[in-house]
């Protein structure tokens, strides 16, 4: 059964360091999204990613964040100068469509800032 | 734009005995509502969905959820839980027209059965 992949499952960083947490997303699959979950917080939105281009981001996602798809099968996302409160964990998801569409998510990329 | 209430962040309950786990949402549109799981050191998979139609859905596993509009709650349930069904459960919702379409999550509950 195809299934969403994440590398590393586990990071740790320095704080002000840049870290690349990459998925494979279903191959079929036409849409892509970042998720974090602070420890003890909600699963929080992102960005998703459309037809090679962003097409929603949240207030969460700003400068210090980008998002790319660089050959066709990886999606990866960037943080530029990592923070304290970046230490989450980040799940990737993929679908089919939107809305209606159910997602399916990675098993995730603990990330650590010391 | 919308928001979800899981009001239990943890369940504890007794194996074969029935579970509930709730889940309130508000918006001012037509929604559609998730159940998620997330079994220890895995991402998250769909329990069922609620798109439109029966207002009672079945999904994986022995679960099923309960969309009531009045109410705006979309609870889980289970007669009779099993060890393996200990993991987290997250609700989620989207707009079913107009605006965003993104899943809004609950903080999610964790379910733990013993035995």
């Amino acid at each position: 059964e195809p299934e969403v992949t994440q590398t590393p499952s586990h990071q740790v960083t320095q704080m002000g360091q840049e870290v690349i947490l990459r998925c494979v997303p279903i191959s079929n699959h036409l849409y892509f999204y970042w998720y974090r979950q602070i420890l003890g917080q909600k699963v929080e939105f992102l960005v998703s990613f459309y037809n090679n281009e962003i097409s929603e981001k949240s207030e969460i996602f700003d400068d210090q964040f980008s998002v790319e798809r660089p050959d066709g099968s990886n999606f990866t996302l960037k943080i530029r100068s990592t923070k304290l409160e970046d230490s989450a964990m980040y799940f990737c998801a993929s679908s089919r469509g939107r809305g209606r569409n159910e997602q399916f998510f990675g098993p995730g990329t603990r990330l650590t800032v010391l | 734009a919308q928001s979800v209430t899981q009001l239990d962040s943890q369940v504890p309950v007794f194996e074969e005995a029935p579970v509930e786990l709730r889940c309130n949402y508000s918006s001012s549109v037509s929604v559609y509502l998730f159940w998620y799981v997330q079994y220890p050191n895995q991402g998250l998979q769909l329990l069922l969905k609620y798109l439109s139609g029966s207002t009672l859905v079945k999904g994986i596993n022995g679960f099923e959820a309960e969309f009531n509009k009045s109410q705006t709650s979309f609870h889980l349930r289970k007669p009779s839980v099993h060890i393996s069904d200990t993991a987290e459960y997250f609700c989620a919702v989207s707009w079913a027209s107009g605006g965003s379409y993104i899943p809004t999550f609950g903080r999610g509950t964790s379910l733990i059965v013993h035995p």
